[in-house]
């Protein structure tokens, strides 16, 4: 199947600090990408919708300004939590669903974000 | 609009055991639905999907669901529960177009020797 990386894995970071996390598709164009934010033991939360080349659509809720996405090309998007705070640590997910195959969504491994 | 729902946070069985885990869906539009597994820490694994024609999905690890639309359910089953899949699985549903999933709140399965 399609392959979805996601980057990094893991991150800490302090306080008031920015962090982008990147997601690839890698053998495969990806018109819409997805974000999803899940806390421990709980569900995933779709937080926004990424169009390439177009202003990402966010779920009601969801800061637009702390949550930027970006996606420049067909196979990147990229997620930048702004002014972090620790309330914002969690598990970022993003998935990709192939351009005319439209049946399946595919997701990278996550990002453990912490920030202290 | 979309949503799914999971009954049951947690299920335990034993090693050998049937398992089945409850999904009942709300869609306006025809659904695809879809099962998902994931480890601690992990990203999600496709189990498997339903999107048009047989109502009886096959996945992967001898896992199976069955489509009832006159139910709006799309329940997981397993005739023989390992201590290996014991996991959080996730019933997502999506409709058709690009559109992201929408998924359940999770249902944890602990599998006892």
């Amino acid at each position: 199947g399609a392959v979805v990386s996601q980057h990094p894995s893991w991150v800490i970071c302090k306080s008031g600090t920015s962090v982008k996390i990147e997601c690839r598709s890698l053998d495969f164009q990806a018109t819409t990408m997805f974000w999803y934010r899940q806390f421990p033991k709980q569900s995933l939360m779709l937080m926004a919708t990424s169009n390439e080349g177009s202003k990402a659509t966010y779920e009601q809720g969801v800061e637009k300004d702390k949550f930027l996405i970006n996606h420049a090309s067909l196979t990147l998007s990229t997620l930048t939590v702004t002014s972090a705070h620790p309330e914002d640590s969690s598990f970022y997910i993003c998935s990709a669903r192939v351009t005319g195959i439209d049946t399946e969504a595919f997701f990278g491994q996550g990002t453990r974000l912490t920030v202290v | 609009a979309q949503s799914v729902t999971q009954l049951g946070s947690h299920v335990s069985v034993s090693e050998g055991a049937l398992v089945l885990l409850r999904c009942n869906y709300s869609s306006s539009v025809p659904p695809y639905l879809f099962w998902y597994v994931q480890y601690p820490n992990q990203g999600l694994q496709l189990l498997l999907k339903y999107t048009t024609g047989a109502t009886l999905v096959k996945g992967i690890n001898g896992f199976e669901a069955e489509f009832k639309k006159s139910e709006t359910s799309f329940h997981l089953t397993k005739p023989s529960a390992h201590m290996s899949d014991a996991a959080e699985y996730f019933c997502a549903v999506s409709g058709a177009s690009g559109t992201a999933l929408i998924f359940g709140k999770g249902t944890t399965l602990s599998v006892s020797s």
